[in-house]
């Protein structure tokens, strides 16, 4: 069965630092999305993007955040001079006709 | 702005025990809606997905059903086993950009 993959499963960045998350969506997807979950609270909606640009962010998707479809496979989220309330679990997801796909998650810890 | 509403947040039961995790949603404009499981630090198990369109699915010892005129859908558990203690959690599709909403959650406990 087709699955989106994340990479790293775990990442550890020094506060400041440039951090790119990676996902493969499943091939035939339109709609690609990620989603963040702070230790202990709920999974909150960053960004949609869809036909090469941006189709919905959140407030939480500021200017630190910017998301990529590099060559058509990937699909990356930068977090740029990451601070310590960037510590977290991403999801990526993807979708076709109405039905979400989520991979299992890059843990991101910002010492 | 859709919003999703899990009751109760924590569930302490014991083994063997039928239970019933509710869902609310505030916009019944939704494609479908799913149910996952998630253990503590790891990612999203899938569990069930339901159309807009039916009513209930299955799958072994868990059947979800959804109501969506009301905006509700239950998780049901039948015999639990202290392996499905977990934090279960609501998510529904809706939107233009078919945006998935989660709700807060249900973290449940099956004592042996």
């Amino acid at each position: 069965e087709p699955e989106v993959t994340q990479t790293p499963s775990h990442q550890v960045t020094q506060m400041g630092q440039e951090v790119i998350l990676r996902c493969v969506p499943i091939s035939n997807h339109l709609y690609f999305y990620w989603y963040r979950q702070i230790l202990g609270q709920k999974v909150e909606f960053l960004v949609s993007f869809y036909n090469n640009e941006i189709s919905e962010k959140s407030e939480i998707f500021d200017d630190q955040f910017s998301v990529e479809r590099p060559d058509g496979s990937n699909f990356t989220l930068k977090i740029r001079s990451t601070k310590l309330e960037d510590s977290a679990m991403y999801f990526c997801a993807s979708s076709v006709v109405k039905s979400a796909f989520f991979g299992q998650g890059t843990r991101l810890t910002v010492v | 702005k859709q919003e999703v509403t899990q009751i109760p947040a924590a569930l302490s039961v014991p083994e063997g025990e039928n239970l019933v995790l509710n869902c609310s949603f505030t916009d019944s404009a939704i494609y479908n809606l799913q149910w996952f499981r998630q253990d503590p630090g790891k990612g999203l198990t899938s569990l069930l997905l339901i159309q807009s369109s039916q009513r209930e699915q299955t799958s072994g010892r868990l059947n979800a059903s959804l109501d969506k005129s009301s905006g509700r859908s239950t998780l049901y558990i039948a015999a639990s086993q202290p392996g499905d203690s977990a934090t279960y959690l609501c998510a529904v599709v809706s939107g233009g950009y078919q945006k998935v909403t989660f709700g807060t959650g249900t973290k449940l406990q099956v004592i042996p």
